[in-house]
């Protein structure tokens, strides 16, 4: 069964400080690995969708990671800023069949003055 | 704001009514999704539509009614729903990469979501 793991769970950091979330996923074949940003009562947005050949890739302060061999990723933030604090969903699609991405449960970053 | 526009954004109904929930896009996205999403838990799928046909049903109950009217429009349509269906109803789009099979789809685009409207049932 296809399944993607987050962690933390949640994470409380002060403004400023960087930060690192984490995501394992046994999805097979692998097709892409997207990082989306939820803030509370809003849509996902995405921040980062890598595939099979990129293992690194930037949107502004989000820096994502993706091992492909070990199936896992990681979603760094740097100079925290309080506008961070969301929900940060990891999301892995795979290939050869059906489309049905598996959401991870998510983090829950606060981050506090 | 985004791209993807969902209306209303909060929606109170009793048990016996009829409504709709609405969603837009001009993207020229021809692949369009419904989620539902309860406090604290990932979006789930409900439906996926390409090329404004019906492609995945994830077993959703039948008091919930899918509706494409073109390739821009999305509607859910609701009747009879139960206090367990209160959550946020996510719409999403993305572009179709390209069909694998008549019967699936296989795409490594982004997916775009819209502000969600939430549901209350009474």
């Amino acid at each position: 069964k296809n399944q993607v793991e987050q962690s933390p769970q949640s994470l409380i950091i002060l403004e400023g400080k960087n930060c690192t979330l984490q995501c394992n996923y046994t999805v097979s074949p692998f097709s892409n690995l997207r990082w989306y940003k939820q803030d509370t009562g809003r849509g996902p947005v995405s921040l980062t969708i890598m595939t099979f050949s990129e293992n690194t890739k930037s949107n502004g302060r989000y820096t994502a990671t993706l091992d492909a061999d070990t199936k896992q990723s990681s979603l760094h933030i740097t100079a925290s800023q309080l506008s961070d604090s969301a929900s940060y969903i990891c999301v892995v699609s795979g290939s050869g069949g059906s489309y049905i991405p598996t959401f991870g449960r998510g983090t829950s970053l606060i981050v506090h003055p | 704001d985004t791209e993807v526009t969902q209306t209303p954004k909060h929606l109170v109904m009793g048990m016996t009514n009829k409504k709709s929930l609405k969603c837009e896009q001009h993207m020229g996205h021809r692949a369009m999704y419904w989620y539902k999403q309860k406090a604290k838990k990932p979006p789930e799928l409900m439906f996926v539509y390409s090329y404004e046909k019906l492609s995945i049903n994830e077993s959703v109950p039948s008091r919930f009614s899918p509706e494409c009217p073109n390739s821009s429009l999305l509607n859910l349509h609701l009747h009879a729903l139960q206090p367990e269906d209160s959550a946020l109803y996510l719409c999403a789009s993305s572009q179709v990469a390209l069909v694998w099979r008549t019967d699936s789809l296989y795409s490594n685009q982004p997916q775009h979501f819209g502000d969600g409207t939430r549901l209350s049932i009474l």
